[in-house]
């Protein structure tokens, strides 16, 4: 079946560390996304990338990294100079960078430090 | 700035009962709109969508909403709600040159018995 995959589904960090959130996708799309999720906030755009070997910062990407080798592939890094990154992270993708066009999301991952 | 407002923060309703959640948006020509739906823990899932044309759609698990230029909104409906549409719901918007999509704050839905 086609679809978003990200892994893990929790994850556990310790202050100083980085870490690196996996995101997969078969939907053979052009863009994707990382988003923020915190209580009462909404989702923020942290990076997005619509093409291979280009991405760009969003509205938080203080903190952050992103790769985008190959089409199916968008990880992201988590930084030590992410001063608060608890919070529930999740990718999206869409066949094109259009914003008339669906996106499709992961089931996100949860990040805490311990 | 160029936006959505979901002014609801928490909603309860019994089963039953007719729905309705609100989204403003603030952009001056017309946008993009969509309605997802968030079980807890999981991803979002695309309830509906509107570009142009007719306003009122329909969507999916007999949602529908109604874009209404004047009034700067896209209210989401559901005429009798089930104990399993309890989540949260998120409106989002896209528009002009943006090569992404914004989204509102999010509603919580809670169904009682």
């Amino acid at each position: 079946d086609g679809g978003i995959t990200q892994s893990p589904k929790y994850l556990f960090r310790k202050e100083g560390q980085n870490v690196t959130l996996s995101c997969e996708q078969n939907l053979n799309h052009d863009a994707m996304y990382w988003y923020r999720q915190d209580p009462g906030q909404g989702l923020r755009l942290i990076y997005y990338s619509q093409i291979v070997n280009d991405f760009q910062k969003g509205d938080i990407a203080e903190g952050y990294s992103v790769s985008r080798e190959k089409k199916e592939s968008f990880p992201l890094t988590v930084t030590s100079a992410q001063k608060n990154p608890t919070a529930f992270y999740l990718c999206a993708s869409s066949i094109g960078g259009q914003v008339n066009t669906e996106a499709f999301f992961g089931q996100g991952t949860r990040l805490t430090v311990v | 700035a160029q936006s959505v407002t979901q002014p609801d923060i928490h909603i309860t309703v019994s089963e039953g009962a007719s729905l309705e959640l609100r989204c403003n948006y603030s952009y001056g020509a017309t946008p993009y709109l969509f309605w997802y739906v968030q079980s807890p823990g999981q991803g979002l899932q695309l309830l509906l969508k509107y570009f142009s044309g007719d306003t009122l759609v329909q969507g999916i698990k007999g949602f529908e909403a109604e874009f209404k230029r004047s009034q700067s909104s896209f209210n989401l409906r559901k005429p009798s709600v089930h104990w399993s549409d309890a989540a949260e719901y998120f409106c989002s918007w896209g528009g002009g040159t943006a090569s992404k999509l914004t989204f509102g704050t999010g509603t919580r839905l809670q169904v009682t018995l």
